[in-house]
């Protein structure tokens, strides 16, 4: 069983509609990780989180850490919303490493 | 805004050459890291940085070095390409050490070993 799973793993929406991804994990941990990548490669941090909800704009994160467990939400989405979306934990039992996620692929139809 | 600025987005060498990824952050950030991405895999941490001349082994050192001479440049260093080297890599900073800070990374360069 991977440390960090995430659902669904492919996911395609229509514009407009509201998403969720979701992050499982069973390690204990002290902050959470969403990312986002767009094709070509570039990684942008959305959130680092360690409790409750944290908002920018149409996206929205909350972790509950007693149920280790995340969602990341986007409201209205939009196709430029199209990317994998990463979650990450450093686990304070595995040193200094970030275990990732494997990504959930985002495709917002127009 | 955090900049982090890799020296190549594509680069292509062959079996046994000795490659060089740099990685430049303008904000004075602790931390920098190198990672490498496979379909399938995900992300990986090769090495990571926390001071100058200071460095740590990630997930998969094996067949990489680094170097960090200046706090703002972290350099990744293949002394032997080979084909399973063949990867897109990443490189980020972070302002603290440990972590739970946010990371900012690069654009990527994705290296064909030939």
């Amino acid at each position: 069983k991977n440390e960090v799973e995430q659902s669904p793993q492919n996911l395609t929406a229509q514009e407009g509609e509201f998403i969720t991804i979701n992050c499982s994990y069973s390690v204990g941990i002290s902050a959470l990780h969403w990312l986002q990548q767009h094709p070509g490669g570039g990684i942008v941090s959305l959130f680092m989180l360690s409790s409750g909800k944290k908002k920018h704009g149409r996206l929205i994160a909350t972790i509950n850490i007693q149920e280790k467990h995340s969602s990341l939400h986007i409201t209205a989405s939009h196709p430029r919303d199209s990317a994998v979306y990463i979650c990450a934990v450093p686990p304070p039992e595995y040193g200094n490493k970030l275990v990732f996620g494997a990504g959930t692929i985002l495709r917002v139809k127009s | 805004d955090v900049k982090v600025t890799q020296s190549s987005r594509y680069l292509v060498k062959r079996t046994g050459e000795k490659v060089f990824l740099e990685c430049v952050q303008d904000m004075d950030h602790e931390n920098m890291f190198w990672y490498r991405q496979d379909p399938g895999l995900g992300l990986r941490l090769i090495y990571f940085s926390y001071d100058v001349k200071m460095k740590e082994k990630g997930d998969i050192p094996e067949g990489y070095s680094v170097s960090r001479e200046k706090k703002e440049r972290f350099s990744l260093i293949l002394e032997s390409a080979s084909t399973n080297q063949t990867s897109m890599y990443l490189c980020a900073s972070s302002r603290q050490q440990g972590f739970t800070d946010t990371q900012y990374f690069g654009p990527g360069t994705r290296l064909t070993v030939l």
